[in-house]
């Protein structure tokens, strides 16, 4: 059964540093892996997706890598603005049909 | 183009009753999946529906059904409310019911039981 970890559960930082959260998975046969954030009581913002078959996806000041045998993927936050203060979500998607397994997220707070 | 839209924004219901959230697709979009989120955690995959058949379930018990409809907007229906299904209830939308097709969530409907 997959499952999905994302470590932190909550982070705080000041304005300005780079961010790395980290997500989790136990079966490496995913089809692809993406990268939310959620406002909250919002819904999902889709963030930066990676195939399977990719290493890394960049999207401004956002990157994030998969190494899909080791199960890992992290998000890279570049100079963190207080706008950036969200719950961020990693979801694999197992592949067969179009569903995704989510971890619990790590939330965010930066601050001026 | 349209986005996923969700109805009604929040909801208050007592143990035992039944309830309706409904599910707009984006323009073009024949599969709707929907989730159920509680406070603190991951959404969860409740069940998919493409092309009005059901595509997909999770773990979760036949109290919870839905449909989807010839526009492919969509319904959950939850029977015999429980304070556990207190939750964000998120749908998503997506071209396909294949793991290549992007998910676009809606916004949520807010659920609490009392």
């Amino acid at each position: 059964k997959q499952e999905v970890t994302q470590i932190p559960a909550a982070l705080s930082v000041p304005e300005g540093e780079n961010l790395v959260l980290n997500c989790s998975f136990t079966d490496s046969a995913i089809y692809n892996l993406q990268w939310f954030r959620q406002d909250p009581g919002k819904g999902l913002t889709s963030l930066l997706l990676i195939q399977s078959s990719q290493r890394e996806q960049t999207s401004g000041r956002l990157n994030a890598s998969l190494d899909k045998s080791s199960g890992r993927s992290t998000l890279y936050i570049a100079a963190s603005q207080p706008g950036d203060s969200a719950t961020y979500l990693c979801a694999v998607s197992p592949g067969g049909y179009n569903k995704l397994i989510f971890g619990a997220g790590t939330r965010l707070a930066v601050h001026p | 183009e349209t986005g996923v839209t969700q109805s009604p924004t929040h909801l208050i219901k007592t143990r035992g009753q039944q309830v309706t959230l409904r599910c707009s697709s984006q323009s073009g979009h024949n599969t709707v999946s929907w989730y159920q989120q509680a406070l603190g955690q991951g959404p969860q995959f409740i069940f998919q529906y493409y092309r009005e058949e059901e595509n997909g379930r999770g773990n979760f018990p036949p109290r919870f059904s839905g449909l989807q409809f010839p526009n492919y907007s969509s319904e959950l229906n939850v029977n015999a409310l429980e304070l556990d299904d207190s939750a964000l209830y998120l749908c998503a939308s997506s071209r396909g019911g294949s793991e290549a097709d992007t998910q676009y969530f809606g916004p949520g409907t807010r659920l609490t039981v009392l």
